[in-house]
């Protein structure tokens, strides 16, 4: 079956601009989480939505990053005036339930690849 | 939040088995010990999940001592398509926020 998806995969863009990051999670999968990766370092968490909403938010660096699920399925990662330190791999996670985030197994897209320049 | 701490890197060969051991010295009664394997340019895959005891899949077992202070990982007979990073993590089923990657064990595996 389909797994997940993150479109694009790669992204280029220069400091100070606005990109958004696409998830498609497993057709099913209520719980939806975005993580940041930056090279060397494991995934880093940053917001986990159940359903619609943003159950926990607290991986957020700052307010120039937001996330939506307006329908509860697919996800967009929102950044604004992106800043160098901001490259990194931004992957998406899709689990069943998300009834126990950290002990639900997850399903992992590719990532997409962001460089700013 | 319960840290957890691998080796950075092993090295192994076709055919051995590997055992990588993570310390979390700080796990909470509600926390689980979760595995995954990340190969580059990929998204981590699950591996294996534990409480206490031991456990075992089609791919791994994992160990966990009475303590829960440790556990260890156990690839039997490995193989070239074993050679990734593997994480250990520790997290209570309530919170995403708990869960945390640390940087993992590179796996190598030579002929």
């Amino acid at each position: 079956g389909a797994g997940v998806s993150q479109t694009p995969s790669n992204k280029v863009t220069e400091k100070g601009k606005y990109v958004e990051l696409r998830c498609d999670p497993i057709s099913g999968h209520t719980a939806l989480y975005w993580y940041r990766q930056s090279l060397g370092q494991g995934p880093e968490f940053l917001i986990y939505f159940q359903g619609t909403g943003a159950a926990d938010d607290s991986g957020l660096p700052n307010d120039r990053f937001f996330a939506v699920r307006p329908e509860g399925s697919v996800s967009t990662l929102k950044i604004q005036r992106t800043e160098r330190g901001d490259s990194a791999v931004y992957l998406c996670a899709s689990s069943l339930s998300g009834g126990s985030p950290a002990g639900d197994e997850q399903f992992f897209g590719p990532g997409t690849r962001l460089t700013v320049l | 939040l319960a840290k957890t701490t691998q080796p950075i890197s092993m090295d192994s060969y076709e055919g051995q088995e590997v055992n990588i051991t993570c310390s979390h010295n700080n796990i909470a009664t509600n926390d689980y010990i979760t595995w995954y394997q990340q190969f580059p340019s990929q998204g981590p895959r699950f591996i294996i999940q534990g409480y206490k005891t031991k456990v075992t899949n089609e791919v791994a077992s994992l160990f966990i001592p009475a303590d829960r202070k440790s556990s260890t990982l156990s690839l039997p007979r490995v193989s070239l398509s074993d050679t990734a990073v593997y994480y250990c993590l520790v997290g209570d089923g309530s919170s995403a926020s708990k869960i945390i990657f640390g940087s993992g064990t590179r796996l190598s595996i030579r002929p």
